[in-house]
């Protein structure tokens, strides 16, 4: 079937650093990505749709400022977050679809320190 | 309302149970729905698709009621690697998940 693949899986940084995110559908195009945020204990809760050659939709609640999402290509998404404090400590997955059903990437977790 | 509810458990069975969950879905539009699977700290993945037939695959069953708005997943002779959260999913213009319910299934 096919594949998403996000990196990194783990990372930690420094509060007031940015960190990027990378999303790649490996097998199929993806013209829509979707990035979540899943706090422990809760639900995976959309934060934005990234549209190929457009800007990115954000979801209520959501600084498009601190979560910059660019979809350059077909395969690729990325999220970076930046200037990330403790708050923003959670595990990110991305998702893309094809016809017939959703995949995610492996997601990751990100620690502020 | 919520716009996809679930019980969050967690739901203690012995193996060899039988165990159902129920999901709420607030919007009647909805297109699609879909049985997840996450383990813990793991992606969420594609346990089954539900259709308004029902549909089932092995010992999982699942169903849609379009006219109540819910959908069920029912899991036969649990195994111990049947321990996992079980999210509904529904597809109306994005995917809308669930909290999610735990399923905890002991020797």
């Amino acid at each position: 079937g096919a594949v998403v693949s996000q990196h990194p899986s783990r990372v930690i940084c420094k509060s007031g650093t940015s960190v990027k995110i990378e999303c790649r559908s490996l097998d199929f195009q993806a013209t829509t990505m979707f990035w979540y945020r899943q706090f422990p204990k809760q639900s995976l809760m959309l934060m934005a749709t990234s549209n190929e050659g457009s800007k990115a939709t954000y979801e209520q609640g959501v600084e498009k400022d601190k979560f910059l999402i660019n979809h350059a290509s077909l395969t690729l998404s990325t999220l970076t977050v930046t200037s990330a404090h403790p708050e923003d400590s959670s595990f990110y997955i991305c998702s893309a679809r094809d016809n017939t059903e959703a995949f995610f990437g492996q997601g990751t977790r990100l620690t502020v320190v | 309302r919520k716009e996809v509810e679930q019980d969050p458990g967690p739901f203690n069975v012995p193996e060899g149970a039988t165990v159902a969950f129920n999901c709420t879905y607030s919007n009647s539009a909805s297109q699609s729905f879909f049985w997840y699977r996450q383990d813990c700290r793991k992606e969420p993945k594609l346990l089954m698709s539900v259709y308004s037939s029902g549909n089932e695959d092995g010992r999982f069953t699942a169903q849609l009621n379009r006219a109540s708005q819910y959908i069920s997943l029912l899991i036969r002779d649990s195994k111990l690697s049947d321990s996992a959260t079980y999210l509904c999913v529904v597809l109306y213009s994005t995917l809308t998940f669930g909290k999610g319910t735990m399923l905890l299934v002991s020797p």
